[in-house]
């Protein structure tokens, strides 16, 4: 059972344009959400999170907007640069339990054309 | 600041031969993670280790076994590798960071053929 189901799988913006990735979780007890984008031949790295007391959250160019009632919440990159190509993984955590499990999604390749 | 370590980067393997792969970690986080991760599927997680002496299996354990050595080190073992483990394989850690949720550092991985 998949409990955080992304979307698009891939992406291809052109440069200057606005990349949007969505994803939906099911379990009501994640109480965390963080992006991870990942370069070729490289490991994950958290790139923005978000509490779900909070319906929006903005680091320079990336901003995850988030709708509890959903169950959703979303990735968006303004004005996308080359350097922005890379595979992006949402995720959701439940911290409750001691452990900080990782339910990641399975992934959206964005490429940005110049 | 090496963060995290993963040894070996690349290993091709015969079906029925067992390897370890290791993973260190210098940041003194107490939980350490193994995931493998294969196309279209994202990250999956093997097993974990929440604190020192500790082990869980998570999403797809079977075929593999854990050591949590110390607090830094935490290993995978394949005992009889198959084709269907072929994959990368990452080894996070995170720390204790009340109120400000979870973030796992990733290791470069290790990419396993099994032939």
């Amino acid at each position: 059972q998949q409990q955080v189901k992304q979307s698009p799988q891939s992406l291809i913006v052109q440069k200057g344009g606005i990349s949007i990735i969505n994803c939906a979780y099911e379990n009501t007890a994640f109480d965390y959400f963080p992006w991870y984008q990942q370069f070729p031949g490289k490991g994950p790295a958290l790139l923005i999170a978000i509490r779900p007391d909070v319906s929006e959250k903005k680091e320079g160019r990336f901003t995850i907007s988030f709708n509890k009632s959903a169950k959703q919440f979303s990735l968006h990159i303004m004005d996308s640069q080359p350097g922005d190509s890379a595979t992006y993984f949402c995720a959701a955590v439940y911290s409750g339990a001691g452990s900080y499990q990782l339910t990641f999604g399975k992934g959206t390749k964005l490429s940005v054309i110049p | 600041n090496a963060g995290v370590t993963q040894t070996p980067k690349f290993q091709v393997l015969k079906t029925g031969q067992s390897m370890t792969l290791q993973c260190a970690q210098d940041m003194n986080h107490n939980s350490m993670y193994w995931y493998r991760q294969d196309p279209g599927m994202g990250l999956r997680l093997i097993y974990y280790s929440a604190s020192e002496g500790t082990t869980d299996k998570g999403e797809v354990p079977n075929g593999y076994n854990v050591s949590r050595l110390n607090k830094r080190e935490f290993s995978l073992r394949l005992e009889s590798a198959a084709p269907s483990q072929t994959s990368v394989y990452f080894c996070a850690s995170s720390g204790p960071q009340r109120g400000a949720g979870n973030i796992q550092y990733f290791g470069a991985g290790t990419r396993l053929s099994v032939l």
